[in-house]
């Protein structure tokens, strides 16, 4: 089955710490984006990459860093820098031929 | 003014009922639009494309004004699986292929 897949679902992390949260697509697309979702709130851009080894901050990428390695893989790595963590991230993808992205389960971080 | 501005709701309708949201966007040189879907703690998933002639899937029809800036989704016969919240989303006009998403509007279909 072709998809987005997002690992993993639920994440627990100690303030201070950095994590790096998995997005691996097999649908053969270019581009891939990372949103952070909040309870209330719309999707907000973090990152997103056109092409492998390249990308471009989104609306609010303090605080994170992505790498564009392989064109199946796109990471997001929260750091200690980011203040206020705890969110639900979404990872998508772009059908460049209907401008449609497709979005992975999501991981939902939680900063204790 | 934000981008893309929706209703938030709640609506709250009996199985059966037609309901309509509405969705207005600011930026003239967005070129795609698109009606998501979002059911509570998971992932928003494409309900349907909406063309400037308007479309048509089942019971859902989505209907676009680019002089004004408007799009619309309307949903006939509720059924209670429709519950959800619904996302209108534009792209940037940019090229870069990025979107942007209104906060959503909640339906819940009761009995």
């Amino acid at each position: 089955d072709g998809g987005i897949t997002q690992s993993p679902k639920y994440l627990f992390r100690k303030e201070g710490q950095n994590v790096t949260l998995s997005c691996e697509q097999n649908l053969n697309h270019d581009a891939m984006y990372w949103y952070r979702q909040d309870p209330g709130q719309g999707l907000r851009l973090i990152y997103y990459s056109q092409i492998v080894n390249d990308f471009q901050k989104g609306d609010i990428a303090e605080g994170y860093s992505v790498s564009r390695e392989k064109k199946e893989s796109f990471p997001l790595t929260v750091t200690s820098a980011q203040k206020n963590p705890t969110a639900f991230y979404l990872c998508a993808s772009t059908d460049t031929f209907t401008d449609t992205q497709y979005f992975g389960p999501g991981t939902r971080l939680t900063v204790l | 003014r934000k981008e893309v501005e929706q209703d938030p709701g709640p609506f709250n309708v009996p199985e059966g009922a037609t309901v309509a949201f509405n969705c207005t966007y600011s930026n003239s040189a967005s070129q795609s639009f698109f009606w998501y879907r979002q059911d509570c703690r998971k992932e928003p998933k494409l309900l349907m494309s909406v063309y400037s002639s308007g479309n048509e899937d089942g019971r859902f029809t989505a209907q676009l004004n680019r002089a004004s800036q408007y799009i619309s989704l309307l949903i006939r016969d509720s059924k209670l699986s429709d519950s959800a919240t619904y996302l209108c989303v534009v792209n940037d006009g940019t090229g870069f292929q990025k979107l942007v998403f209104g906060t959503g509007t909640r339906l819940l279909v009761s009995p």
